[in-house]
């Protein structure tokens, strides 16, 4: 089956730690995103690519790095310099930038 | 900016039909009006998009009015699998971007009772 995977579901990191996020995508698509969801609030923009070996800081990309290698792969470091990374992250692919996005499942990040 | 309004909460019965509105007074002549939904603790799923047409697909219909300030989802027969918090979204676009970007909002909690 076609989908997005993110992994892993939970994650708990350790004050002063960087910790990377896993997202996978077999659906083909040239884009793909990462929003963080903060407890009822709606999804912010942290980073996005359009293309292999290029991304974009959306608008909270301040203690984030993402990475663009293969297609298939964007994964997302929260950094030690993110001061609030307890949240739910998500990743996203479209086939281009202006075709409807589609989510995967999510990681719940929290700090110990 | 989410450039949309929407009520907080909404509720209906199962096996009727749940008419979500939306407010985008401000959307400009080429940006389109999205619909995603997120059941707790999941990613949002696509539902369906619109520009100024009226749109039907297997999950639900979108009517925007003429001037495009508002729309309305339609889910014509509501299951109790349909309780979720349904996001209106107007998609635009950054100056010199083909990519489109998604405002989130709060979005409407709908609350399907048996």
């Amino acid at each position: 089956d076609g989908g997005i995977t993110q992994s892993p579901k939970y994650l708990f990191r350790k004050e002063g730690q960087n910790v990377t996020l896993s997202c996978e995508q077999n659906l083909n698509h040239d884009a793909m995103y990462w929003y963080r969801q903060d407890p009822g609030q709606g999804l912010r923009l942290i980073y996005y690519s359009q293309i292999v070996n290029d991304f974009q800081k959306g608008d909270i990309a301040e203690g984030y790095s993402v990475s663009r290698e293969k297609k298939e792969s964007f994964p997302l470091t929260v950094t030690s310099a993110q001061k609030n990374p307890t949240a739910f992250y998500l990743c996203a692919s479209s086939f281009t930038g202006d075709q409807p996005q589609h989510f995967g499942d999510g990681t719940r990040l929290s700090i110990l | 900016d989410a450039k949309t309004t929407q009520p907080t909460s909404m509720d209906c019965a199962e096996g009727r039909a749940a008419n979500l509105p939306c407010n985008h007074s401000t959307i400009s002549g080429n940006e389109y009006v999205y619909w995603y939904r997120q059941i707790h603790s999941q990613g949002p799923q696509y539902i369906i998009h619109g520009l100024k047409n009226n749109e039907t697909n297997e999950m639900a219909s979108l009517i925007i009015t003429e001037d495009r300030k508002s729309s309305t989802l339609i889910l014509p027969h509501a299951t109790l699998r349909d309780t979720a918090v349904y996001y209106c979204i107007v998609r635009g676009f950054d100056r010199g971007s083909t990519l489109g970007r998604l405002y989130f909002g709060r979005g409407t909690q709908l609350t399907v009772w048996p």
